[in-house]
C-alpha cells in the first residue's frame, strides 16, 4: 500500500457541484499539504496543517475548505466547483521542516 | 514577491551524456533547498533536502551543490539514462515554518 493515498485518482463532475478529495497517509507525520498543479506552473499551496487541530491557508486558498479529521486524514473540498477548479491536485505529508515531502499519486479533477 | 526560478524549461540530452541545470532564489532567510523527481503519471519524489551553503549532496548519478548566499543551486546528471527523464523541480523554503516556494521545473528528456 502506498504510504500516502489519495482518492478519487480522476474525477468529472459539473459546475457548481460539492465535491470532496480525500487523502491519508501511513506516515504518522505531522504535516500535510493540498497542492494544485496546472501546466506550466510551479505547484501552489491551498492548504496545510500542522495537526489535527491546525489549519492554515495557502496562496491560493479561496474556492475551497478542508479538514483535518486525524493526524492521518487531511480531506480538501471544493464547496461549488468551477471550470478554472480543473487541475491535478496533490496531498503531500512531512515529518518536520526539514525532510522532503511525500506526495501522493494525485487526483486529475476536471470541471465542465 | 518570491520567486524560484528553474533554467532552462526543457532540455534534451543525448543518453551517455552528462548535464545539469538551475534553480534560482531568494538569497534572504534561507532555510532549506528542496529537489524532487517527477516522472510523467507518477508523483513527485524527493531527491534531497540541502540546508548548508555549500552543500552537495549525491544519490547516485545524481548530485547537487548549493549556494545560499547567491541564492542558486545545480543539479547534475552524471551519464544520462533513459529512466532519468522526468522533470525536475526545486523548491525553496525560507524559514522553518514557512512553506515551499515551488519552481516550474525543468523537463529533461533522454534520447537514446
Amino acid at each position: 500500500d502506498a504510504d500516502v493515498t489519495q482518492t478519487p485518482r480522476n474525477r468529472i463532475t459539473k459546475t457548481g457541484k460539492r465535491i470532496m478529495l480525500e487523502c491519508s497517509q501511513t506516515k504518522g507525520h505531522d504535516r500535510m499539504y493540498w497542492y494544485r498543479q496546472d501546466p506550466g506552473l510551479g505547484l501552489r499551496l491551498i492548504y496545510y496543517s500542522f495537526d489535527v487541530k491546525d489549519i492554515n491557508k495557502g496562496e491560493i486558498s479561496d474556492g475551497y475548505s478542508v479538514s483535518r479529521q486525524a493526524q492521518a486524514k487531511f480531506s480538501l473540498s471544493l464547496e461549488s466547483a468551477i471550470p478554472n477548479q480543473t487541475a491535478l491536485y496533490f496531498c503531500a505529508t512531512q515529518s518536520g521542516s526539514a525532510y522532503g515531502y511525500t506526495f501522493g499519486s494525485g487526483t486529475r479533477l476536471t470541471v465542465v | 514577491i518570491l520567486n524560484v526560478e528553474q533554467s532552462p524549461q526543457s532540455l534534451h540530452v543525448q543518453e551517455g551524456d552528462s548535464t545539469n541545470f538551475t534553480c534560482s532564489f531568494p538569497s534572504s532567510n534561507f532555510y532549506a533547498l528542496h529537489w524532487y523527481r517527477w516522472e510523467t503519471a507518477k508523483s513527485p519524489e524527493a531527491l534531497f533536502v540541502m540546508t548548508l551553503n555549500g552543500d552537495e549532496k549525491k544519490k547516485g548519478r545524481i548530485s547537487a551543490t548549493l549556494n545560499t548566499k547567491e541564492g542558486y543551486s545545480y543539479l547534475y546528471i552524471k551519464g544520462s539514462q533513459p529512466e532519468d527523464s522526468a522533470t525536475y523541480l526545486c523548491a525553496f523554503f525560507m524559514d522553518s515554518n514557512y512553506q515551499l516556494i515551488w519552481g516550474a521545473g525543468t523537463k529533461l528528456i533522454i534520447k537514446p
